[in-house]
């Protein structure tokens, strides 16, 4: 029952380099999510994928990228890191848009130096 | 002001104890809402979607008050396990992006 699985679970990155996270989900959902998770602020979409072949910006996708490569996986890249960009980064996915519960894979821990 | 608003707390309760938190949302135009638990540095997870009539699981009831829009979680009989950060989540009718609430830390103690 692996679910949502991101990968890495950890990483430090020197300002202007550029680096990739991937997310896969085995729930056969059609809808993914990245969020970023700062200290004291809720969850806050980044980019979203309605279904396969789809994305949509969120709340703070500048600076970010996202590719849906196919339906089980969603990635994010960070073309020029920044030290803003320092961060919990949280993969998710639903079955569906509305009103579906998203699921969560275990997060990224970024940091940006 | 925020979307989405939640006290940080912490609560800090004894075990057994009855604890509840609020959350209230700006938009009146929500149509869904749900509380997450979150373990430290670990990821969110469904703890229980919130219905109109009020809804109940085990030892949590959820309640939603569109009139003064808020929705309440309330704990009773804590455990030690119930020891988390618990958030608030609202989906507005406009679109479907799910808006979280910042959090509310609660500590059970023995």
């Amino acid at each position: 029952n692996a679910g949502v699985t991101q990968t890495p679970k950890f990483q430090v990155l020197k300002t202007g380099q550029s680096m990739t996270l991937q997310c896969a989900q085995d729930m056969n959902h059609n809808s993914m999510y990245w969020y970023r998770q700062d200290p004291g602020m809720g969850l806050r979409l980044i980019y979203y994928s309605a279904s396969e072949g789809t994305t949509d910006k969120g709340e703070v996708p500048n600076g970010y990228n996202v590719s849906r490569l196919n339906k089980r996986e969603f990635s994010l890249r960070l073309e020029s890191a920044a030290p803003s960009q320092t961060s919990v980064y949280f993969c998710a996915s639903s079955l569906g848009r509305v009103n579906q519960p998203q699921h969560f894979g275990d997060g990224t821990r970024l940091s940006i130096l | 002001r925020k979307e989405v608003e939640q006290d940080p707390g912490p609560f800090n309760v004894p075990e057994g104890a009855t604890v509840a938190f609020n959350c209230t949302y700006s938009n009146s135009a929500s149509q869904s809402f749900f509380w997450y638990r979150q373990d430290c540095r670990k990821e969110p997870k469904l703890l229980m979607s919130v219905y109109s009539s009020g809804n109940e699981d085990g030892r949590f009831t959820a309640q939603l008050n569109r009139a003064s829009q808020y929705i309440s979680l309330l704990i009773r009989d804590s455990k030690l396990s119930d020891s988390a950060t618990y958030l608030c989540v609202v989906i507005p009718w406009n679109n479907n992006d799910m808006r979280f609430g910042a959090g509310t830390r609660l500590t059970v103690k023995p």
